[in-house]
């Protein structure tokens, strides 16, 4: 089955300092998602992409974060200036055309910001 | 603004049935999905309802009443490798949003 790629797959940085995480979706969907997943907590929303616009995103999503497709196939979400309550596992998942179709998920980068 | 509730944990035999239930209030609806994830892993697609009614796939069945805001995950014959979180998930036009997730552990 094809996959959803992410890396790095641990990152650990100092509070300020700017993490970029990378994905590479599967090659012929459309629709891009990043989600984050504090420990013990739900998996929530954060942003969806989609013909190279930002669809919806969360309030979490706030003027620290961006998301950007560089090429043809990376997706990548910046964060410039982490906070300690940014330490998550952080989801990249994508989709193809169909409405009904499932998202999917890569296998996640843990973020530890120190 | 999305609300979806189901049950924190639930516990059962290897072997037996387990039933987890989702109530969900979405502003939009275009479907509900049920994911699995163990610790530490990313969420894995079970099934998938858009229209009222029973879906079954092999061991898992996923139940949908649009009216009633509610559907159930149906796990059967379970196994000790189901010992996971259950994530029941809505997707409007845009995301998925997840519920806080079902953790059920099987015991021998």
């Amino acid at each position: 089955e094809p996959e959803v790629t992410q890396t790095p797959s641990h990152q650990v940085t100092q509070m300020g300092q700017e993490v970029i995480l990378r994905c590479v979706p599967i090659s012929n969907h459309l629709y891009f998602y990043w989600y984050r997943q504090i420990l013990g907590q739900k998996v929530e929303f954060l942003v969806s992409f989609y013909n190279n616009e930002i669809s919806e995103k969360s309030e979490i999503f706030d003027d620290q974060f961006s998301v950007e497709r560089p090429d043809g196939s990376n997706f990548t979400l910046k964060i410039r200036s982490t906070k300690l309550e940014d330490s998550a596992m952080y989801f990249c998942a994508s989709k193809g055309e169909a409405t009904n179709e499932k998202l999917f998920f890569g296998s996640g980068t843990q973020l530890s910001v120190l | 603004g999305q609300n979806i509730d189901q049950p924190t944990e639930m516990t059962a035999t290897e072997g037996a049935i387990v039933q987890i239930n989702c109530t969900y209030q979405t502003s939009g609806f275009n479907g509900l999905f049920w994911y699995q994830q163990h610790a530490g892993e990313a969420p894995t697609f079970l099934s998938y309802n858009v229209l009222d009614g029973l879906e079954e796939k092999g061991r898992f069945s996923s139940f949908l009443s649009r009216s009633k805001g509610y559907s159930y995950l149906l796990l059967k014959e379970l196994q000790m490798k189901d010992s996971a979180s259950y994530l029941c998930a809505v997707k409007n036009d845009y995301k998925l949003s997840f519920g806080a997730g079902t953790t059920v552990t099987v015991r021998a």
